[in-house]
Order: C-alpha cells, then sequence, then structure tokens
C-alpha cells in the first residue's frame, strides 16, 4: 500500500531563518507531487506540482521554493522566511495518467499529515 | 476563471440531525467535483466526487452530494450525524493541467456535533 510521509509535523522559526519541509511517498512510482498551503481561516491553495524528478511547476509568487530531487521526495524551502509563510503545509501524491489528454480520467490526491509551520 | 464558494463557514448541529454542507462553484466546462473531510491536525480525506452521470453521488462515512447543474452547486449531506463527523469539510473543483488535474479548494466549513 501507499504511504506518504511529511516532516517536521511542527515547526517555530524565526523571521528570517531557512526552511526545508520534507514529503516522501512510498508504494507508488512516478507519482504526480504538490504542495499545500493551508492558512488560518482559508482553504487550500496550491503552491507547487511537480509531474516528475525536477520539474517543478509554481502556482503563485511567493517566497517558497520547491524540488524533487528524487522520484519519491518532494521538499518546499525558503531562504528566508516571513511571518506570512506560517501556515499548515500539506503534501500530496496521485497516479500520473498514463495517457495526457484523457478527460475522463481523474487521479485522487491522496495527502500527508500535513506540517504546520509558525513563524515567529 | 474559477472559484469554489462555501458561504457557511461554521456550522453547528446535533447528533443525530441531519447536515447539509453548501458549495457554489463558477467554472467555464463541465467540473470535476469533490468533497475532503479533514479532522483535526490531519490531512484530507477524499469523501466522495462527482466526474459525470448521475447527479447524486454517494461516499464513504455515510454522505453523499448532489450535483446541480442549473444552480452550479453540489452539496453535501448526512442524513444523521455521528459525534466523529466533527470536523473541517472543503468543497473542491478539479480542472485539467498536463498530465494531471488541479484542485481549487473552497475555504472549507467546520462542523461541530453537539450531543
Amino acid at each position: 500500500s501507499q504511504t506518504i510521509h511529511q516532516w517536521p509535523a511542527t515547526l517555530v522559526q524565526p523571521v528570517g531563518s531557512p526552511l526545508s519541509l520534507e514529503c516522501t511517498v512510498e508504494g507508488t512510482s512516478n507519482p504526480n507531487l504538490y504542495w499545500y498551503r493551508q492558512a488560518a481561516g482559508r482553504g487550500l491553495q496550491l503552491l507547487f506540482y511537480s509531474v516528475g524528478i525536477g520539474q517543478i511547476s509554481s502556482e503563485v509568487p511567493q517566497n517558497l521554493s520547491a524540488s524533487r530531487p528524487q522520484d519519491r521526495q518532494f521538499i518546499l524551502s525558503s531562504k528566508k522566511l516571513l511571518l506570512s509563510d506560517s501556515g499548515f503545509y500539506l503534501c500530496a501524491w496521485s497516479v500520473r495518467s498514463e495517457t495526457s489528454g484523457r478527460l475522463n480520467s481523474y487521479n485522487e490526491q491522496f495527502f500527508g499529515p500535513g506540517t504546520r509551520l509558525t513563524v515567529l | 476563471a474559477q472559484s469554489v464558494t462555501q458561504p457557511d463557514i461554521h456550522i453547528t448541529v446535533s447528533e443525530g440531525a441531519s447536515l447539509e454542507l453548501r458549495c457554489n462553484y463558477s467554472y467555464g466546462a463541465t467540473p470535476y467535483l469533490f468533497w475532503y473531510v479533514q479532522s483535526p491536525g490531519q490531512g484530507l480525506q477524499l469523501l466522495l466526487k462527482y466526474f459525470s452521470g448521475d447527479t447524486l453521488v454517494q461516499g464513504i462515512k455515510g454522505f453523499e452530494a448532489e450535483f446541480k447543474r442549473s444552480q452550479s452547486s453540489f452539496n453535501l449531506r448526512k442524513p444523521s450525524v455521528h459525534w466523529s463527523d466533527a470536523a473541517e469539510y472543503f468543497c473542491a473543483v478539479g480542472r485539467r493541467s498536463s498530465n494531471d488535474y488541479k484542485l481549487s479548494f473552497g475555504a472549507g466549513t467546520t462542523v461541530t456535533v453537539r450531543a
């Protein structure tokens, strides 16, 4: 069976410090990977997604970056944290469609347990 | 462009009572609609999804949702809630992008269940 891990579970960091959040998936190959942020009282915002190693797409301009050094590893980073970076960060994966353009297919996204980041 | 609106930020319901959570969307094409549930401090779990066909969709944990194109709605319902249903519920619209679908989420509805 597939599992998704995120760490750390909670993190408190000072403004201006660097950040590295890690997400790993087990039990599947070539997944699509996603980073979401959930700010207090708001829904989930897609930050980055990746369809393969080294392939990163950014959804919104921000202070964060993402990398995918291995097939099942997705890292969220920042060189200098801002107060506004506080939130709950969720990683997700989905099975990649075998054929692009298959409009009737949807691959469920499976979410990790999340990392709660507080920037002080 | 698209958006997902969940008009109710917080709903309190008695255990055993019925529950309905509202979701409205704006999307130019045929929508792919989802409901996710998030228990406190946890990730999200898919409750149900709608792609096409029967507009009444059955999900896990006794939930169902009905797609109404004329109202651009996809409301979630449960006939009788249990205390374990206390959680945050998110409606989402899926949009196609390259190899997979991206999800746009509503702001969520927090459900409190009172004894």
